[in-house]
């Protein structure tokens, strides 16, 4: 069965620099992987997906993760830190559509 | 569209109440799912539905947990009679099945209900 490991519960950066969240995953198969951002008192937004198909996917609001499959990684990055990218990131690994397992999340802090 | 709806988004209830949450899938969308979020457990799957059918409801806490499909754009999750561990964000989400696609579609998350039992 797959999974997925989100690396850090927590990660705080400056506004302008660069953001990197950590995610790896285990799958049987070749699975899709997605980024999800959760904002306070809000539902799951999708930032990106990867379905097999560029291993480097570009996302909303100038996010982009990378496949890599030797190293079974999918980690999220995005050039400068805006002050509204504070928020709850989820990395999801799916095998099919009844299945998505969700890592524990990464909560994004961006400091003035 | 208008996405995913969810209703209530507050609810307040005492120990004993029967709750009813509702949602409202994205038409077209074939897949309905129920979770639950809480600060210890993070996100759980519930239930979730294939064709207003239920599939899967191995991750429903216990029987006083029950959820209801009855047409393709209508959903409930009842929780009778609650308890205050029972509170919770709970999350619908729907997708659909792409013939031929990749391994797994998106999943469109409601804005959810905030539960909380006295």
């Amino acid at each position: 069965a797959q999974s997925v490991t989100q690396l850090d519960s927590h990660v705080s950066v400056s506004e302008g620099t660069p953001v990197l969240l950590r995610c790896n995953y285990s799958s049987s198969y070749s699975p899709s992987l997605f980024w999800y951002v959760q904002h306070p008192n809000k539902g799951l937004q999708l930032l990106l997906k990867y379905t097999s198909a560029a291993t480097l996917v570009k996302g909303i609001n100038g996010f982009e993760a990378e496949f890599k499959k030797s190293e079974t990684s999918f980690h999220l990055t995005k050039p400068s830190a805006h002050m509204s990218d504070a928020a709850e990131y989820f990395c999801v690994v799916s095998e099919s559509n009844n299945d998505m397992r969700f890592g524990a999340g990464t909560r994004l802090t961006v400091k003035p | 569209d208008a996405g995913v709806i969810q209703s209530p988004r507050h609810e307040v209830t005492e120990m004993g109440q029967e709750v009813t949450l509702r949602c409202k899938p994205i038409s077209g969308h074939d897949y309905l799912f129920w979770y639950r979020q809480t600060m210890m457990r993070g996100l759980e799957l519930l239930i979730y539905f294939n064709n207003n059918v239920p599939i899967d409801d191995s991750g429903m806490p216990e029987d006083r947990f029950s959820a209801k499909m009855p047409n393709a754009s209508f959903s409930t999750l009842k929780i009778q009679p609650s308890e205050p561990r029972d509170s919770a964000v709970y999350f619908c989400a729907s997708s659909f099945f792409l013939a031929g696609g990749p391994r797994g579609n998106e999943q469109f998350f409601g804005p959810g209900t905030r539960l909380t039992v006295l």
